[in-house]
Order: C-alpha cells, then structure tokens, then sequence
C-alpha cells in the first residue's frame, strides 16, 4: 500500500503570506503527528491527532501555527503571516494506535520563507 | 524533560567496516523506547532499529544493532559490513512508553551524518 504523501514537495513563500501544508497518512492510521525539522537540527514535534481531535498541541511554537484533520484521515497544517524563521522541513508520520507502533514518516514539505 | 543529544556531528567509515554512532538520552522515566532512524536526502525518516527499555538484550536487525547500557543512559548504534547505501544522517530518538504529559512524539537528537567511502 501506498505509504505517507505529503504535498507540495516544495513551497516558496514571501514574508507574510499564508500557507497550507497537507499530509495524506496511511489508510487505517488514526494517530497522526507533525513534526518541524530546522537546517541541521533533529525533527521537533508540533502536533498530535488521534483521529480528529488535536490530543497534544503543545508543540506548535505560537498562534500563527494551526492544523486540522476534519475526517480524520487528511491533515491540513496551516501557517499565518509567515516569517523567514518558518524556513523548515515540515515532516508528516502516522501510526496505529499505541505507542509500540512505529511511525510511518512522509518525505516532508521544504518551506521557504523569503 | 526528556533529552537526547548525539555528540558526533559526522562520521566516516571505509565500505565493508564496521562503524559505531553515539547517542546518550536523559529521562526520569523506567520505561520508554529508543529509536535510531535513517533519513538519506530524499528526507524521508526510515526505522533502523528499535530497543524497549525493559529489554536486557540488545536489539539487532541484520547488519545493524546496538548496545542499550540503561543505568548509563547511552544507546549506540553499530552498521557492520558498511555498505554504500548506508550513507545517511542517522538519528536517535525517544519515546516515552506511557501517554503521561506527552502523546508519543519521538524527541530526537541533532543528527549524526554518515559517509561511506568506497
């Protein structure tokens, strides 16, 4: 079966705009999580779903940062006013549930902030 | 707060060598699972290899496995018989084995980029 997808690839952005991020999981994977990777740096967590609801946004730096998963299945991670700080690899994974199941990762987002 | 730092930005190794990446961790926590993770320029994360706390025996997966010391809170990874493909940022991580304060995020360390040398 297909693994996790993540769309665009690739995104360019001037300082200020807004964008969208979409990760498309495993079919079957209730738990879905985002996480940051920085130039150099390892994955950090942003946000958690376990099935529709958002179980642990602890992660998300401020309130420009906000994501949905409205049918449980398709998450939207979503950046208002964008900075040049956002410029990251945003990274996609999705489980089964419980905490022993690996977590599958999609190839990631570039964003770049100019 | 659980922490997990690797000390060896890079590494490089001859093709057909063994070579050992270091990784020590910090928690409060008796149960947990560590991690080392693949991710080649595509920068897609791959599982290498896994270890559960409360396992004595280290965890091994073909040419890849580790030596999980617990009281010292150190988990390095060994590749035998390098192999060109091996090529990579490898990256440790942790994660707790109860939902507690935090939902089973994997907390990882800065990364330690692997070259094979033919």
């Amino acid at each position: 079966g297909a693994g996790v997808s993540q769309t665009p690839s690739n995104k360019v952005t001037e300082k200020g705009k807004y964008v969208e991020l979409r990760c498309d999981p495993i079919s079957g994977h209730t738990a879905l999580y985002w996480y940051r990777q920085s130039l150099g740096q390892g994955p950090e967590f942003l946000i958690y779903f376990q099935g529709t609801g958002a179980a642990d946004d602890s992660g998300l730096p401020n309130d420009r940062f906000f994501a949905v998963r409205p049918e449980g299945s398709v998450s939207t991670l979503k950046i208002q006013r964008t900075e040049r700080g956002d410029s990251a690899v945003y990274l996609c994974a999705s489980s089964l549930v419980g905490l022993y199941n690996e977590q599958f990762f999609g190839p990631g987002t570039r964003l770049t902030v100019l | 707060a659980q922490t997990v730092t690797q000390s060896q930005p890079e590494m490089s190794v001859q093709e057909a060598e063994t070579v050992t990446l270091s990784c020590t961790y910090d928690t409060s926590e008796s149960d947990y699972y560590l991690f080392w993770y693949k991710q080649p320029p595509s920068r897609q994360m791959i599982l290498v290899i896994r270890q559960e706390a409360y396992k004595q025996q280290n965890a091994t997966e073909n040419r890849f496995s580790v030596n999980f010391q617990k009281a010292a809170k150190s988990f390095s990874l060994k590749i035998s018989d390098s192999q060109l493909g091996d090529a990579a940022m490898y990256f440790c991580a942790y994660r707790s084995s109860n939902y507690g304060g935090s939902q089973g995020n994997l907390i990882f360390g800065k990364g330690t980029k692997l070259s094979v040398k033919p």
